[in-house]
């Protein structure tokens, strides 16, 4: 069975600054997507950022960008130039290819401070 | 609508209560999932739909839980006998043919077992 570690539970950056969130997974498949998303306060999971474990490059998305290091399993998000509005929950995300299962991480609690 | 909603925003209810819970996916949308989000947690997997037909209801915790889709569009979660530990949000996802084309997921509905 795979899995999601995040091991930040929370975060404070001060604004403008770029931020990483930690993302680690296990699974024994090779074909995956791992998948970022944000929550803020009013509950809707916003997807931001798609990988797919086959993909070359890394994916970026305006200021979004993942950091994909397969051989060490991980797959960082990172925000660039981070807004106020950038505060909430950010949850990474793993799906086994041929599944439709997304199999979800704790989440980090990232906070922007002005 | 142009995003999936759920209905109710918010459910209190009494323990031993039966409770529906309703989910309008993205109109043409053929796949949909319902997942459970505990305080603290991530999302976790309940059961997945394409079409009419639940495709993977490994998720569903117990025969307390149950979910239809009758017409292949508007699906409903149905919760019997409700216990304390059901209290969560539930969340509805769709996507336009299955999970690696990206899910849209709706604000949820807050369930609170009193």
């Amino acid at each position: 069975a795979q899995k999601i570690t995040q091991t930040q539970p929370g975060m404070f950056v001060q604004e403008k600054e770029a931020v990483t969130l930690d993302c680690t997974y296990d699974t024994s498949d090779q074909s995956y997507g791992l998948f970022w998303y944000k929550q803020p306060s009013s509950g809707e999971m916003i997807f931001l950022i798609y990988q797919g474990s086959y993909d070359e490059q890394n994916a970026t998305e305006g200021r979004y960008s993942l950091n994909f290091q397969k051989a060490r399993k991980s797959a960082n998000l990172v925000i660039s130039a981070s807004q106020l509005g950038d505060s909430a929950m950010y949850f990474c995300a793993m799906i086994l290819f041929g599944n439709e299962k997304l199999t979800f991480g704790t989440g980090t609690r990232l906070t922007i401070i002005p | 609508g142009a995003g999936v909603s759920q209905t109710p925003s918010n459910k209190v209810t009494e323990k031993g209560k039966y409770v529906e819970l309703r989910c309008d996916p993205i109109s043409g949308h053929t796949a949909l999932y319902w997942y459970r989000q505990s305080l603290g947690q991530g999302p976790e997997f309940l059961i997945y739909f394409q079409g009419t037909g639940a495709a993977d209801d490994s998720g569903l915790p117990n025969d307390r839980f149950f979910a239809v889709r009758p017409e292949g569009s508007v699906s409903t979660l149905k919760i019997q006998r409700t216990e304390r530990g059901d209290s969560a949000v539930y969340l509805c996802a769709s996507s336009p043919f299955g999970a690696n084309y990206g899910y849209t997921f709706g604000s949820g509905t807050r369930l609170t077992v009193v």
